[in-house]
């Protein structure tokens, strides 16, 4: 399978604790994002990489949530101190550089759960 | 902000008819507009997408079409077999510096009765 890869697929979590996620985009794609789903919307942008550098956070990424792209190729999101808000279905997707190519290609998400 | 409205929230057509879903969105600079089905705990998937310099696009089954005057894009989705059941995303560009962000709408549960 080629596509973009999530691990953990679920997470239950305690409030307070601290979680990471992983992502594998798909292998030549050298852009990444990260959005968020909460239940019966739409995927929300949280942020994205271009290689291994973060160029472009939204307003929904508080400073408890960090995302790291280290060697350019897999990202983690971090999130400290959860708090039961944070429950979602966290997306990640991986787009070529270059225009036109503007496609972005999800993987299956992880469905974090804050008790 | 740039915001993307979808109609409507749910959809149930009877097996082989056809299913029309409807966006709009706010942003004039948005020049990409991509479909997304979501199956029951699994990600986005992309299934069809238009560019600003087409009016329409045709993948077998489903179309596109696109209104830029009106910031007006439709799903359409003829013969529907029960296997089109999910929750389909419509979506447009949002620029940032260096690439762009999708701006999904909310989302429509369309449902194919056998």
């Amino acid at each position: 399978d080629t596509g973009v890869s999530q691990d953990p697929r679920h997470k239950i979590t305690k409030r307070g604790q601290n979680v990471t996620f992983r992502c594998d985009p798909i292998s030549e794609h050298n852009r990444l994002y990260w959005y968020r789903q909460t239940l019966g919307q739409g995927p929300e942008f949280l942020t994205y990489f271009q290689n291994e550098a973060q160029l472009e956070k939204s307003r929904l990424l508080s400073d408890r949530f960090s995302a790291e792209r280290p060697k350019g190729s897999f990202s983690t999101l971090e999130i400290q101190r959860t708090e039961q808000g944070d429950s979602a279905m966290y997306l990640c997707a991986s787009s070529l550089r270059g225009e036109p190519t503007y496609e972005q290609y999800f993987g299956p998400g992880t469905r974090l759960t804050v008790t | 902000g740039e915001n993307v409205e979808q109609h409507p929230s749910t959809l149930s057509v009877q097996e082989g008819d056809s299913a029309v879903i409807k966006c709009t969105y706010s942003d004039s600079a948005s020049n990409y507009f991509p479909w997304y089905k979501q199956e029951l705990g699994k990600g986005p998937q992309l299934i069809i997408d238009i560019r600003s310099n087409v009016g329409e696009k045709k993948d077998q089954r489903i179309a596109v079409t696109l209104n830029k005057t009106a910031k007006h894009f439709s799903l359409h989705i003829t013969e529907t077999q029960p296997e089109d059941s999910a929750v389909y995303f419509c979506a447009a560009s949002l620029r940032m510096d260096s690439s762009y962000k999708l701006i999904f709408g909310s989302g429509t549960r369309l449902l194919v009765r056998p």
